[in-house]
């Protein structure tokens, strides 16, 4: 069975901190994900990766930076939280995109709320 | 860029009735995909439905089924029979077939299954 796994359901961290969310996946899958999901606006892709040491950026990686050092793990770091990055963080992972209709999946998610 | 609209913040149904979630999208491209994705409360995104653009043939899953209207850029998710565990937030999403990595999502409908 697919399995993502986000190592931290929910964090509280203060302002200027810095913060680590983990993402692993046990399905040897080329792509990873970060989304962040507010109200109102959907999923927001912050960064993919397509293999080892490899990101590109997406549509609000502003404040975010990521690491993949080995294929099953993708880390987003928040260098000095603020409290406008208080979301939900979602992390995914797909096949690579020369299959067509590959399809995605998700972890459950990482609340993490910045005071 | 591509744009994914859902217009329905909420939605209610009496069980084993049927609702349909509307989603419009925009793009240039011709060759893509759309999906439904499901997240309960649990928060784990769940794919529900996928539909290839070059297809003309509407996609179907057990209870749930679509409307894709290519030229209007429309595709609806119906779902019949409405369960108590189909409460849950409904996502439409958009992927490129050329490049392919990305999805792009809606702001998400709030499905309600009153008993």
């Amino acid at each position: 069975d697919v399995k993502v796994t986000q190592s931290s359901r929910y964090l509280v961290k203060r302002t200027g901190e810095k913060v680590f969310l983990e993402c692993v996946q046990d399905m040897d899958h080329e792509n990873m994900f970060w989304y962040r999901q507010d109200p109102g606006l959907g999923l927001r892709l912050i960064y993919f990766s397509y293999d080892v040491k490899m990101k590109e950026k997406g549509d609000i990686p502003e404040g975010y930076s990521v690491s993949r050092e080995k294929k099953e793990r993708f880390s987003l770091i928040l260098e000095s939280a603020s409290t406008n990055q208080t979301s939900m963080y979602l992390c995914a992972s797909s096949q690579v995109e020369s299959l067509r209709g590959n399809t995605i999946y998700f972890g459950e998610g990482s609340w993490l709320t910045v005071v | 860029a591509q744009t994914v609209t859902q217009s329905q913040p909420e939605m209610s149904v009496q069980e084993a009735e049927t609702v349909t979630l509307s989603c419009t999208y925009d793009t240039s491209e011709s060759d893509y995909y759309l999906f439904w994705y499901k997240q309960p409360p649990s928060r784990q995104m769940i794919l529900v439905i996928r539909q290839e653009a070059y297809k003309q043939q509407n996609a179907t899953e057990n209870r749930f089924s679509v409307n894709f209207q290519k030229a209007a850029k429309s595709f609806s998710l119906k779902i019949s029979d409405s369960q108590l565990g189909d409460a849950a937030m409904y996502f439409c999403a958009y992927r490129s077939a050329i490049r392919g990595n990305k999805l792009v999502f809606g702001a998400g409908t709030i499905l309600r299954v009153k008993s």
